[in-house]
């Protein structure tokens, strides 16, 4: 069962270029976000979306957009990266409700130089 | 105060001893509470949900919610060289969940 697919697993990135990191899920959630992982910071929440077609900001979205065009797709943008971008990125998702239990994708490990 | 607390530690406990995780919350809104495990690069994974006041057992693991006190804990009975990870909780606020800086747990052979 594949549950949620990030692409790629790993990039490394000049500054100033800019990426889009890809999240496909086929669980028919209808909430999906976006966490950065960082030593000593834990998971911050960056960006997500309540159901297709809209969008919310998180703890830290500076840097970063979203597009949420479909319930499976939910793509994070990175314009122009810096290097503080450097990090690991997570896909989850979950069905929206007043229970919340989201599924983690692999990660994408994104190293901006 | 952060939303979600926890102790870094490392906690290191010997193979076959209960291990206690602790994690308390600042906002009352909150209305469900998880606890995920991650191994050193890999994602999280949901080992367990609780939504009311006391406790809840599934299999080794037992998560103890207490509201009035903010705080909510997991027990791992039996521990097991497996389980050492790092064991985030993570509370649930308008759909969105809000995650503590984990805690490392050393199980020993």
């Amino acid at each position: 069962t594949a549950g949620i697919t990030q692409a790629p697993t790993s990039q490394i990135l000049a500054a100033g270029r800019s990426m889009t990191l890809r999240c496909t899920q086929d669980m028919r959630h209808n909430a999906m976000y976006w966490y950065r992982q960082d030593l000593g910071l834990g998971l911050r929440l960056i960006h997500y979306s309540n159901t297709a077609g809209t969008t919310g900001k998180g703890e830290v979205p500076d840097g970063y957009s979203v597009s949420r065009a479909n319930t499976d797709d939910f793509p994070l943008t990175l314009a122009s990266a810096v290097p503080s971008q450097t990090s690991v990125y997570f896909c989850a998702s979950s069905q929206q409700g007043e229970v919340t239990e989201a599924f983690f994708g692999q990660g994408t490990r994104l190293t901006v130089v | 105060q952060k939303e979600v607390e926890q102790n870094s530690g490392p906690l290191s406990v010997p193979e076959g001893a209960i291990a206690s995780l602790n994690c308390t919350y600042s906002d009352r809104v909150s209305q469900s509470f998880f606890w995920y495990r991650q191994y050193s690069g890999k994602s999280p994974e949901l080992i367990m949900s609780i939504y009311s006041n006391g406790d809840k057992e599934d299999g080794r693991f037992t998560a103890q919610l207490n509201k009035a006190s903010q705080y909510v804990s997991l027990l791992i009975r039996d521990s097991q060289p497996s389980d050492s990870a790092t064991y985030l909780c993570a509370v649930n606020k308008y759909s969105t969940l809000t995650f503590g800086k984990g805690t490392m747990l050393l199980v020993s052979p």
